[in-house]
């Protein structure tokens, strides 16, 4: 268990919906990541946050967007859903300041999304 | 940075080693990280090491990282069916800049 809680586990819907998937990081993390794994796509980076704040984007749609809380946890919207949304969502969260001043991340168990 | 490549497969028998191979594009990638994803679950981290290492040992893990290549490996000692998972090799320049993962190498270790 990484202590960072997604929900819903799994969801299922239909195009053109719209859904919010919840992150809640592990307590003490202020940064925030969201990822995309298709099995065509692999791994991809969607967004970050840190405290609140947008830090880095990458391949996120316009259809899509995030944010994060004062409380830290992290929503990540998705609307107008197509087919090719269907994925399964991961967050993660990360602290600073190992032995070599590393960044470490630490990942949620995912949501698995279903467009029909 | 957002080049990391690997291998989609390796199989091993078990008790056998593992080598799993990375190669990145950024050199001015600061950390690099071993993932583990076994099947319906998240991603774990298994190791990491730091740009100016060569290598860094884990119990049954090694990492050798070839900065003038940049080519990052994963071994693992005496492979178990356990160990069958996918994983992943990840850049980053820290700083909580971005993480850019490789597409994974799914390790199938045969009894």
């Amino acid at each position: 268990d990484s202590g960072v809680t997604q929900t819903p586990k799994h969801l299922i819907t239909a195009t053109g919906q719209r859904v919010t998937l919840r992150c809640s990081p592990r307590s003490g993390d202020l940064s925030v990541y969201w990822y995309q794994q298709s099995l065509d796509q692999g791994l991809q980076f969607l967004i970050q946050y840190y405290n609140g704040e947008e830090r880095a984007k990458g391949n996120i749609l316009e259809r899509f967007s995030a944010q994060q809380f004062p409380d830290l946890h992290s929503e990540l919207n998705l609307s107008s859903l197509e087919l090719g949304d269907s994925a399964l969502y991961f967050c993660a969260s990360s602290v600073w300041g190992g032995l070599a001043g590393e960044e470490t991340q630490y990942f949620g168990p995912g949501t698995r999304l279903l467009v029909l | 940075g957002e080049d990391v490549e690997q291998s989609l497969f390796l199989s091993v028998r078990e008790g056998d080693s593992s080598v799993i191979n990375c190669t990145y594009t950024d050199s001015s990638s600061t950390y690099l990280y071993w993932y583990k994803q076994e099947p319906g679950a998240g991603l774990q981290l298994l190791t990491y090491i730091f740009s100016n290492m060569d290598m860094k040992q884990d119990q049954r893990l090694t990492v050798l990282l070839n900065k003038k290549d940049k080519h990052l490996s994963l071994r693992i000692a005496d492979t178990q069916t356990g160990d069958s998972a996918i994983y992943f090799c990840a850049e980053s320049m820290g700083n909580f800049n971005k993480f850019y993962f490789g597409s994974g190498t799914k390790l199938n270790v045969k009894p």
